[in-house]
């Protein structure tokens, strides 16, 4: 079974400085790998996906994340955030040509500061 | 608004009763998916559908749970005999086949 992990629980940055919240699975075979995000009273949002080809995908709101196959590794990044950022992040995998039931890891909190 | 709805958002109950819940996906949706989320962790899957088949259960469904989705539309939940471990939000999300999930905004359940 799949599994994922979030190593940041909470994360406090200042606007305008650079975001990197890692991600990291555990998946014998071929997955694909999503970030969401849930701003505070809202419900889950897709924020951006990667299935196949070019490993650093491009999301909504300036958010980009680099899948790196050999560290099994899908890093969220985002060079200049803003304070309407603050959210709970989520990465979630879920295995190639399956059932599509996605594993989630466990969020990391971010505020980011005036 | 055309995302996928759920129905109540809040659900407070007495130990021991029975609950339902509703989730209206996005109408070109053909899987529907139930996601169970606790506080301080990320969603834990429960159950999907694809069309009105139910596909795969996950073995955190206890007997009491039963999902249906008659005809291939909206779906519900329900929890028999509630216990307070049930407590968390439940969490609706469809795709298109193997498309990216889009959720809902989830129905609170509080078991007192």
């Amino acid at each position: 079974a799949q599994s994922v992990s979030q190593h940041n629980h909470h994360v406090i940055l200042s606007e305008a400085a650079s975001l990197e919240l890692g991600c990291n699975y555990s998946y014998g075979g071929t997955v694909n790998l999503f970030w969401y995000v849930q701003y505070p009273g809202q419900h889950l949002q897709l924020l951006l996906k990667y299935f196949s080809g070019d490993p650093l995908v491009k999301g909504i709101k300036g958010f980009e994340a680099e899948f790196i196959k050999s560290k099994f590794s899908f890093n969220l990044r985002k060079p200049s955030v803003q304070w309407s950022d603050t959210a709970e992040y989520f990465c979630a995998v879920t295995p190639t040509g399956g059932g599509n039931k996605l594993t989630f890891g466990t969020g990391t909190q971010l505020k980011v500061e005036l | 608004d055309t995302g996928v709805s759920q129905d109540p958002r809040h659900k407070i109950t007495k130990r021991g009763q029975n609950v339902t819940f509703r989730c209206d996906p996005i109408s070109e949706h053909n899987r529907l998916y139930w996601y169970r989320q606790t506080l301080g962790q990320g969603p834990e899957f429960l159950t999907y559908f694809q069309n009105e088949a139910q596909l795969e259960k996950s073995r955190l469904l206890s007997d009491r749970f039963s999902a249906e989705r008659p005809k291939g539309s909206f779906s519900t939940l329900e929890i028999q005999r509630t216990e307070q471990g049930d407590s968390a939000m439940y969490l609706c999300a469809s795709s298109l086949l193997a498309g990216p999930q889009y959720f809902g905004a989830g129905t609170r359940l509080s078991v007192l």
